[in-house]
């Protein structure tokens, strides 16, 4: 069954410090995966897409990496600031007719001042 | 541009009514899409179309319709309102198979 796991479900960080967020994913055959950002009201926002091939993305503040042996993939941040305050949610395209997207819960990420 | 645009914001119905909720897009995309989502979860997809004209089932299409008459317009009905519709519901829309775009919800609560 494709799943995408991620971790933890939710964080606490102050200002200025550094977070690393976690999604785990079985999706077969892969074609890509993409981290979003969700603020709180709003609709999800395209932070970084990795294909197969690519296993480090950045997006400013925003590194993704993916690891497709192991099926990991990771969002850090770095120098947080209070307007990271979102849900960051990891998306899974699945290859086929229709590439299904397939979407993990998301981690809500409080960041205090 | 105003991307994906979503109306109503937020709906009350009374259990057994039916409504439309309305998705527009002034990107040119093919592709648009519904989805709900649900606390604890990620989101869902409803029905999607990949152009005028054409609808497809997603993930949990039962209880609700769609249709796509113009190319920038994605309507999303539910014809008897039941308690489990209550959700946030969000359009999205795409250029082919790339990143999607989302509208900023529908809050819809069933009573």
């Amino acid at each position: 069954k494709n799943q995408v796991e991620q971790s933890p479900q939710s964080l606490i960080i102050l200002e200025g410090k550094n977070c690393t967020l976690q999604c785990n994913y079985t999706v077969s055959p892969f074609s890509n995966l993409r981290w979003y950002k969700q603020d709180t009201g709003r609709g999800p926002v395209s932070l970084t897409i990795m294909t197969f091939s690519e296993n480090t993305k950045s997006n400013g503040r925003y590194t993704a990496t993916l690891d497709a042996d192991t099926k990991q993939s990771s969002l850090h941040i770095t120098a947080s600031q209070l307007s990271d305050s979102a849900s960051y949610i990891c998306v899974v395209s699945a290859r086929g007719g229709y590439n299904k997207l397939i979407f993990g819960a998301g981690t809500r990420l409080a960041v205090h001042p | 541009n105003a991307g994906v645009t979503q109306t109503p914001k937020f709906r009350v119905l009374k259990t057994g009514q039916s409504m439309t909720l309305l998705c527009a897009q002034d990107m040119n995309h093919e592709y648009m899409y519904w989805y709900r989502q649900d606390p604890g979860m990620g989101l869902r997809l409803i029905h999607y179309s990949v152009g005028e004209g054409t609808t497809a089932k997603g993930e949990v299409p039962d209880g609700y319709n769609v249709s796509r008459l113009k190319k920038q317009n994605f309507l999303l009905g539910l014809e008897s309102a039941a308690p489990s519709q209550t959700s946030v519901y969000f359009c999205a829309s795409s250029y082919g198979q790339e990143t999607q775009y989302f509208g900023p919800g529908t809050r819809l609560l069933v009573l």
